[in-house]
């Protein structure tokens, strides 16, 4: 299976700031990731599909990137709202394989 | 607007069965595989089936930690999606979601507890 190795596990920001989160694979998965939000009721959401395509109503300051195996997820500047859990997931490769998450914290 | 929703989650002994249904609509649901995952509490996202669309036969696949154990079905005439659950045991125990396609669309999630 790939591993995806998901950077940091957690991350402590301030509003206005802007971050970047990382996933490493250990496989080539070419442009097959995506990055999903999770709010702390469990709720999911897809925000980038294939690398760095923004999916339909995901605010701008969310961006994708991809250098070599690293793939990044980086926001802009930060609201309110995006202070929940952050995953990568690639589907380059069955079985599909997830990050261990980011938890991004309100400094 | 897109929705999925899955229902039938709960408490269940280990050795028993459970059937999950995700019932889903505003988009064309014969058009797109669907998939089954999970989350254990405080853990990562799991992947563990799919079901493809009737021009591929309905083929389904499976991961190694459910092969055997969980069927994945679907019926393209209610918009459904279902994954039938024998033989379960504690380390099942996770919120389990369905997804469209290429992770486009889930669910809100239903929580499966096994426990004696």
């Amino acid at each position: 299976d790939i591993q995806m190795t998901q950077s940091p596990s957690s991350l402590s920001a301030s509003l206005g700031e802007r971050v970047s989160l990382t996933c490493r694979a250990s496989q080539d998965i070419g442009s097959s990731l995506n990055w999903l939000q999770q709010e702390p009721d469990g709720t999911i959401k897809r925000l980038i599909y294939a690398t760095s395509s923004l999916d339909s109503g995901v605010p701008k300051r969310f961006s994708g990137s991809r250098s070599g195996s690293d793939y990044s997820l980086t926001i802009s500047s930060l609201e309110s709202e995006d202070f929940v859990d952050y995953y990568c997931l690639q589907y380059a490769s069955s079985p599909p394989t997830f990050g261990a998450g980011t938890k991004l914290e309100l400094k | 607007q897109v929705q999925l929703v899955e229902t039938g989650g709960g408490l269940v002994r280990p050795g028993n069965s459970l059937k999950l249904s995700c019932v889903t609509s505003g988009f064309t649901f014969s058009n797109y595989r669907m998939h089954w995952l999970r989350q254990p509490p405080g853990k990562r996202l799991e992947w563990i089936a799919v079901i493809t669309v009737k021009s591929d036969n309905y083929g389904a696949n499976y991961a190694e930690s459910v092969k055997g154990r969980f069927t994945i079905s679907r019926d393209d005439s209610k918009s459904s999606v279902y994954l039938q659950m024998n033989r379960l045991r504690e380390e099942d125990t996770a919120t389990y979601y369905c997804s469209s396609g290429y992770y486009a669309y889930w669910g809100q999630g239903t929580l499966v507890t096994v426990s004696a």
